[in-house]
């Protein structure tokens, strides 16, 4: 396994149009993690998986935005209706929980380039 | 993020140290960190500190953390061509959920 990885690494879609992107953790890592980051700007936290199941979401994910992680393995973020505002690099991370340690490193994708037309 | 903040660039020559500044607002941080970020790569991990530690070296890196103004700097000694990039500073104040400053790009001039 040589790490995170997510396709497509570049998306362009017209407005109004929806988007799948996917993120494969390095495997054995039960938490998955997406973020967001736009032009100039760190990357911003979306949502998080514990294998399966979504245990947060950030108020920047609006309802067009809808993410799964069914067999908790592979991850889906879903963008629908795209507005030119999503345009931004969709960022995915994974991580192995280890409830024994409070510090959990994340590693991070190469990330999906979203244009939004 | 509004919570964390870095000076955007830093020039500097090859063969001298880099020093990059960070700011962050939350006091119950538990863990504060240095990204690394190269075009058309994933966002690298550099180095950590827990909250508890005023300062941490990894070979060439040293970070230093002022917990009282909420001040972390990341050192880089003997700076190479190959260290421009962009470098994140970021924290947590739970185990999964990273707060990022905007980035500091760092370019190395011959």
């Amino acid at each position: 396994d040589t790490g995170v990885s997510q396709n497509p690494r570049h998306k362009i879609t017209k407005r109004g149009q929806n988007v799948t992107f996917r993120c494969d953790p390095i495997s054995e890592h039960n938490r998955l993690y997406w973020y967001r980051q736009t032009l100039g700007q760190g990357p911003e936290f979306l949502t998080y998986f514990q294998n399966e199941a979504q245990l947060e979401k950030s108020r920047l994910l609006s309802d067009r935005f809808s993410a799964e992680r069914p067999k908790g393995s592979f991850s889906t973020l879903e963008i629908q209706r795209t507005e030119q505002g999503d345009s931004a690099m969709y960022l995915c991370a994974s991580s192995l929980d280890l409830t024994s340690a409070r510090y959990n490193e994340q590693f991070f994708g190469p990330g999906t380039r979203l244009t939004v037309l | 993020g509004e919570d964390v903040e870095q000076s955007l660039f830093l020039s500097v020559r090859e063969g001298d140290s880099s020093v990059i500044n960070c700011t962050y607002t939350d006091s119950s941080s538990t863990y504060l960190y240095w990204y690394k970020q190269e075009p058309g790569a994933g966002l690298q991990l550099l180095t950590y500190i827990f909250s508890n530690m005023d300062m941490k070296q990894d070979q060439r890196l040293t970070v230093l953390l002022n917990k009282k103004d909420k001040h972390l700097s990341l050192r880089i000694a003997d700076t190479q061509t190959g260290d421009s990039a962009i470098y994140f500073c970021a924290e947590t104040r739970n185990d999964y959920k990273l707060s990022f400053g905007a980035g500091t790009t760092v370019t190395v001039r011959a």
